[in-house]
């Protein structure tokens, strides 16, 4: 069975604050997904990380992918209250594409 | 182009119940797969279809059916509902089913409670 662990759970900080989440396995992923999902909605891709040690940045939020495709983190710098929200990272482990995905962060940041 | 859509958004059964939830995938995507996502929790994959044909399956009970259409979109059947499936039942679509590293879009899902 292959398990993503998520940390931390919660996470509360304040605005402008830099904050990096981590999603780790003792599986090798072929790619992984970080989405972010609001209450009551679907999740919505933020990016996909394939290569290992493979970094990529969409604005103030920067992933990498592990030198050995077992682990990724995301990092956000200078939160904002817009940044709140269920983040999620799912790992792709065989053809086809279903997702194992972790049990999420959930960030909150206060104005 | 329209996402996933999915419907209803909101349903309400009662134990023993049977639900049927459906999902329309991205124009153009073939491939349709199923998440319960537990509130709470991650979501957790429970079917994917490709094709009109069954690629995957999840660790759910055999009261968890599904199946997808010429048109490619798709149903999720639960039968003998219990409490415990009380959930948020998300739909995802990609472009193919059996390539690797294939991006899945989420719909807004089905809140399903169980009564």
């Amino acid at each position: 069975t292959q398990l993503l662990e998520q940390s931390p759970q919660f996470l509360s900080i304040q605005e402008g604050e830099n904050l990096t989440v981590y999603c780790n396995s003792s599986s090798v992923f072929s790619s992984l997904q970080w989405y972010r999902q609001e209450p009551g909605e679907g999740p919505v891709l933020l990016v996909t990380v394939v290569t290992g040690g493979e970094v990529k940045k969409l604005k103030r939020l920067t992933f990498q992918f592990g030198d050995a495709r077992k682990d990724s983190s995301l990092h956000i710098t200078a939160a904002q209250p817009g940044d709140t929200g269920l983040y999620l990272c799912a790992g792709m482990w065989r053809a086809g594409n279903m997702l194992t995905f972790g049990g999420g962060t959930r960030l909150m940041v206060k104005p | 182009d329209a996402g996933v859509t999915q419907s209803p958004t909101h349903l309400i059964k009662t134990r023993g119940q049977h639900v049927t939830l459906r999902c329309s995938p991205i124009s153009g995507h073939k491939s349709v797969s199923w998440y319960q996502q537990v509130l709470g929790q991650g979501p957790q994959f429970i079917f994917q279809y490709y094709e009109k044909e069954e690629r995957g399956r999840g660790n759910f009970p055999d009261r968890f059916s599904a199946r997808q259409f010429p048109n490619y979109s798709s149903e999720l059947n639960v039968n003998a509902l219990l409490l415990g499936d009380s959930a948020l039942y998300l739909c995802a679509s990609s472009l193919e089913g059996g390539e690797l590293n294939t991006e899945a879009f989420f719909g807004q899902g089905t809140r399903l409670t169980v009564v």
